[in-house]
């Protein structure tokens, strides 16, 4: 059964970086037919999509975001990594990794970590 | 890329059948047959509950089902359970590789 998990800093100071990390577990991260992705969601708000990287480095960005927003990915370790820079209190949101189902263009998220909560304060 | 509009809230009695439409453009909802629906409860991931406009994936109960009208997507629950209350939310591919999620719809069983 495929697995994320999120990990990283729950507390961020404002101008500075966001970095988070999600581990994949019961499957590979090079698999051909699949993006990895990640959603934010501001306490009591909707979903917010931010970003997909492909294995082989390929990054698609929200473009509300794309100036802040950087997505990476080790293959050696099954992870992918977001950083956001210059954070402000309205990045505090609970952030969650998803697998993105791309097989025939479809674009789905069908498997999410249970995502983690990062507060911007001072 | 503005997000997908959604009704704020939705209600209905159990055994009773409800919509929720996700409104786009012609850009995203009206240009591909990509909208996928999550379910969300309180402190919890979103799940799957629809792909590609009207797929349902394995295990999800065929109560729901998905479908499309020009730049309006939507999603119908039958047969209203108790269990069905929570948080639904659209989400399109608008081109590009670019998804956009609509703002939610809170459902409320009576």
């Amino acid at each position: 059964q495929l697995q994320l998990q999120e990990s990283g800093p729950g507390l961020v100071k404002p101008s500075e970086t966001l970095s988070l990390t999600c581990t994949v577990s019961g499957g590979s991260i090079t698999s051909s037919t699949h993006y990895w992705g990640w959603i934010r969601q501001p306490p009591g708000k909707g979903l917010e999509w931010l970003g997909n990287i492909y294995y082989n480095g390929n990054t698609y960005y929200s473009p509300s975001l794309r100036s802040r927003v950087t997505v990476s990915v080790d293959t050696s370790k099954n992870q992918f990594s977001l950083k956001l820079t210059s954070v402000t209190a309205a990045d505090t949101a609970v952030y969650f990794c998803a697998r993105v189902e791309v097989a025939t263009s479809n674009n789905y998220f069908d498997y999410w970590g249970q995502g983690t909560l990062v507060t911007v304060s001072s | 890329q503005s997000a997908l509009t959604q009704p704020a809230s939705v209600s209905g009695s159990p055994g009773q059948s409800i919509t929720i439409s996700c409104t786009g453009t012609s850009s995203d909802v009206g240009n591909y047959n990509l909208v996928s629906w999550y379910q969300q409860y309180p402190g919890k991931a979103p799940k799957l509950m629809i792909h590609e406009v009207s797929k349902r994936p394995s295990g999800v109960s065929n109560r729901f089902s998905g479908s499309k009208s020009g730049n309006t997507a939507s999603l119908t629950i039958s047969g209203l359970q108790a269990e069905d209350e929570a948080d639904y939310y659209c989400c399109s591919y608008a081109g590009n590789s670019i998804l956009v999620f609509g703002g939610g719809t809170k459902l409320t069983v009576l």
